[in-house]
């Protein structure tokens, strides 16, 4: 079974509908991430969370919201989706080590298209 | 600003033949480095990074990669190409000098292995 997995893998809404998509990990870890990939652009960090209780923006959220309902359980929420928010998105995952920044565990994405 | 540039958007080669993928970053400390590798369809996976010591270092699949201080540098290297090799690759940066606990990714090079 997949260490990261993240639901739905695919979606297709309309402009102004609210959409959640989930990730769930049994790896343990500490550290969760959601980011967005665009072509081109790379992956850029919509938020990022060390613990239940320590939630932070990235570089951007405008437009997103997270929700960390367990240590396993990282949920990214679109409150009223806009076309520009088509993108592949991925959770990942990573161990809260002495290092600042260690290996991340990706989920397999999802593919969010809003029209 | 911290950042990092993968030069080439994508790259075809020959399978059997010799890889080097670029890669460059800024950054105002030591730096924590990696390679990540997509293929169609799944979410990213690592391929090796470094962190200190020796600058060359060994990953999957037969890659390794090159820290070079002096030219801001990490590229990715493979002797022999295999058309399993096709997929895009995300060099990544990080460490206490990305705001805590965050990577910073390129922009990604795409593989094509024509046989």
């Amino acid at each position: 079974d997949a260490d990261v997995t993240q639901t739905p893998r695919n979606r297709i809404t309309k402009t102004g509908k609210r959409i959640m998509l989930e990730c769930s990990q049994t790896k343990g870890h500490d550290r969760m991430y959601w980011y967005r990939q665009d072509p081109g652009l790379g992956l850029q960090l919509i938020y990022y969370s060390f613990d239940v209780k320590d939630i932070n923006k990235g570089e951007i959220s405008d437009g997103y919201s997270v929700s960390r309902q367990a240590q396993a359980k990282f949920s990214l929420s679109l409150e009223s989706a806009i076309p520009n928010q088509t993108a592949l998105y991925f959770c990942a995952t990573s161990d809260a080590s002495g290092r600042t920044t260690d290996t991340q565990y990706f989920g397999p994405g999802t593919r969010l298209t809003v029209l | 600003a911290q950042s990092v540039t993968q030069p080439d958007i994508h790259i075809t080669v020959s399978e059997g033949a010799s890889l080097e993928l670029r890669c460059n970053y800024s950054y105002g400390a030591t730096p924590y480095l990696f390679w990540y590798v997509q293929s169609p369809g799944q979410g990213l996976q690592l391929l090796l990074k470094y962190f200190s010591g020796d600058t060359l270092v060994q990953g999957i699949k037969g890659f390794e990669a090159e820290f070079k201080r002096s030219q801001s540098s990490f590229n990715l290297r493979k002797p022999s190409v295999h058309w399993s090799d096709a997929a895009e690759y995300f060099c990544a940066v990080g460490g206490a000098n990305t705001g805590g606990f965050k990577t910073i990714f390129g922009a990604g090079t795409r593989l094509f292995v024509k046989a």
